[in-house]
């Protein structure tokens, strides 16, 4: 098992663009997390997915959306793109919500805007 | 709002000293708890919570709902341990997690 992956790997866009990233959760899980990890900062949470709904959001504007598939894979949307939205993109997958689980992250997606 | 305090940006110890790291919390409800690390090169991975109440890689964190205190300890630094340490909040059910900013331990031979 690869555990949770996401592509691409890093990605270069301007302002205004608009861009996605995929994220594939750990075998056996089916809910998705996405969080933003500025640069010297946390992880910030921005949205969940379970059962193809997006079940938690966090404090970020509606330019951010997301998706999820039958098969628990995932994607984040991200519209109309600002220099401020350059960050790594974390993807976490986990069992069905539930307090006290643990989140399993993928490698992130290194997002630079110009 | 729920917030997570790490105080310390950077922590600097002698191989085999003490360690603690730092984590305070702000919520008026009862919290899940975990600390994250991400080792140079890996990807974020939960090294404990505090309902587990276990000890891992030598590491412990007791809740203080006193103090709002999560604070991370180890009796005896090891060179292993430099890494990059989060402290994260749940609020419960489906939650997404709340981090901090991260405290970086660097543990000197």
């Amino acid at each position: 098992d690869a555990g949770v992956t996401q592509s691409p790997t890093h990605l270069i866009k301007t302002r205004g663009q608009q861009v996605t990233l995929r994220c594939s959760p750990k075998s056996g899980h089916d809910t998705v997390s996405w969080y933003q990890q500025a640069l010297g900062q946390g992880p910030q949470f921005i949205f969940q997915y379970y059962e193809e709904e997006e079940r938690q959001r966090g404090n970020f504007p509606d330019r951010f959306s997301g998706h999820q598939f039958p098969n628990y894979s995932s994607e984040l949307n991200v519209n109309a793109l600002l220099l401020g939205d350059s960050a790594l993109y974390l993807c976490a997958s986990s069992l069905a919500p539930s307090g006290g689980g643990e989140q399993f992250f993928g490698p992130g997606t290194r997002l630079t805007v110009l | 709002a729920q917030r997570v305090t790490q105080p310390e940006k950077l922590l600097s110890v002698f191989k085999g000293a003490p360690v603690e790291l730092k984590c305070n919390y702000s919520y008026s409800g009862s919290p899940e708890l975990f600390w994250y690390v991400q080792y140079s090169r890996q990807r974020l991975q939960l090294l404990l919570r505090h309902i587990s109440r276990e000890s891992i890689k030598g590491f412990t964190a007791d809740l203080n709902k006193g103090e709002t205190s999560f604070h991370l300890k180890k009796p005896f630094a090891q060179e292993e341990d430099s890494a990059m340490y989060y402290c994260a909040l749940q609020r419960g059910g489906a939650d997404g997690l709340t981090f901090g900013k991260g405290t970086h331990l660097i543990i000197q031979p």
